[in-house]
């Protein structure tokens, strides 16, 4: 069973410069996941999705972070402008999530690290 | 609201020595709590969960955790530590109601001969 892909893995752009990440979920899994890691942090949820539509976005800085999953399946997450702040491995996950028998259980991909200079 | 604390952000043990990483949570309803590992330049790998049931998990690599809700805790623990098992480990509450992972802040652990 193929894990959960994305892609780029490493990306260093400039401060205000923009910069997406896309993420393939394991085949059949509705809920996908994006966290923020920042160095030594534990991983912060940003956005959460079921299916197409979005379940939690509360931690999203939605003045420059934007997440799409059109068909329901690969997603992307943009960031425009940049901040130095945002230095960080973004990761992306997903689960099966069907609803009564979730018994929680979230598959990462290896993360795409973001260096903002 | 809920969370997850780390006591401990490095651990240091000797090769073949006990293991212990301790967690703990705050949730107003029984949770599920996990144990995440990763390893440098990955994402990360489920260790072992509890959700119902018994309260002593296993997991892969010989680690286990018991979930203790009295002094609401879910230690890590592996009898005998190998070198392959230095890495950063995560525990994680699914509050109840919730399809989502709290994580805490991470405990990296170091192993030397």
């Amino acid at each position: 069973e193929a894990g959960v892909a994305q892609s780029p893995r490493y990306k260093i752009i400039e401060k205000r410069q923009s910069v997406a990440f896309w993420c393939n979920p394991i085949s059949g899994h509705a809920t996908l996941y994006w966290y923020q890691q920042i160095l030594g942090q534990g991983p912060k949820l940003l956005i959460q999705f079921q299916n197409n539509g979005v379940v939690d976005d509360s931690q999203l800085p939605k003045d420059r972070f934007s997440a799409e999953r059109l068909k329901g399946v690969d997603s992307t997450l943009k960031i425009q402008p940049a901040k130095l702040e945002d230095s960080a491995v973004y990761l992306c996950a997903s689960s099966l999530a069907l609803a009564g028998a979730n018994t929680g259980e979230l598959f990462f991909g290896e993360g795409s690290r973001l260096t903002v200079l | 609201a809920q969370s997850v604390t780390q006591l401990g952000s490095h651990v240091s043990v000797s090769e073949g020595a006990l293991v212990l990483l301790r967690c703990n949570y705050s949730s107003s309803v029984p949770p599920y709590l996990f144990w995440y590992v990763q390893y440098p330049n990955q994402g990360l790998q489920l260790l072992l969960k509890y959700t119902t049931g018994a309260t002593l998990v296993k997991g892969i690599n010989g680690f286990e955790a018991e979930f203790k809700k009295s002094e609401t805790s879910f230690h890590l623990t592996k009898p005998s530590a190998h070198m392959s098992d230095a890495a950063e480990y995560f525990c994680a509450v699914k509050p109840g109601g919730y399809n989502k992972l709290i994580f805490g802040a991470g405990t990296r652990l170091a192993v030397h001969p």
